[in-house]
């Protein structure tokens, strides 16, 4: 069966600090891999897609970014964080249109 | 591009009513419309999709019906329990592909309160 993982769970880091999120599916092979943020009891805001291992498409321009070093692995990164980037981070994975969400990551910027 | 709107924001019901959520897309082009239900601080779980060239479908208790011509769908919860308390999502297709990609616009969630 298809799982998807995502690490870690929980996440408090100072303004400024770097970021690394993961993202890593099982039971399936070349899928679309996604990046989402959702603020505080606010709806879902698509930050990155991929299609393919090192094909990365960003929506929103920000202090973040995606990677995909490997067929099933996405990773969000951040150099210098900013309060603004707290929220709940999502992965998701699908082939064609079909979307598949990962547990998220919260993330508190103090 | 895409634009769904998703009403009501906010949805109490007591245990056994039915609940109704409806959304709105702007693209006539968009032929997949799935739901999302998030329990608090987890990430959203699909209950429901529906295509373009069906005009309802059916799960349990859950439904999803969907008007083409006006540009609407709706999932319809029947009998509720508590445990469907939690924010529900809609989506539509924006058409937009590259490469098999195919991006979901979603609307701003819906809380729904089953009260035992």
């Amino acid at each position: 069966s298809q799982t998807i993982h995502q690490w870690p769970a929980t996440l408090v880091q100072p303004v400024g600090s770097p970021l690394s999120l993961e993202c890593t599916v099982e039971g399936t092979s070349n899928p679309n891999l996604y990046w989402y943020r959702q603020a505080a009891g606010r709806g879902l805001q698509l930050l990155f897609y991929s299609v393919g291992i090192g094909q990365i498409s960003s929506e929103v321009p920000q202090n973040l970014s995606a990677s995909r070093p490997q067929d099933r692995q996405f990773i969000l990164s951040s150099k210098k964080l900013l309060l603004s980037d707290s929220g709940f981070y999502l992965c998701a994975f699908g082939r064609t249109d079909t979307q598949y969400f990962g547990p998220g990551t919260r993330l508190t910027v103090l | 591009g895409e634009n769904v709107e998703q009403h009501p924001s906010t949805l109490s019901v007591q245990e056994g009513d039915s609940a109704v959520i409806k959304c709105t897309y702007s693209d006539s082009a968009s032929n997949y419309f799935p739901w999302y239900k998030q329990e608090l601080g987890k990430g959203p779980q699909l209950i429901i999709d529906i295509r373009s060239n069906v005009g309802e479908k059916k799960d349990q208790r859950i439904a999803v019906t969907l008007n083409k011509t006006a540009k609407h769908f709706s999932l319809h919860i029947t009998e509720t329990q508590p445990e469907d308390s939690a924010v529900y999502f809609c989506a539509a297709s924006d058409p937009v592909f590259s490469g098999g990609y195919n991006k979901l616009i979603f609307g701003a969630g819906t809380r729904l309160a089953v009260h035992p």
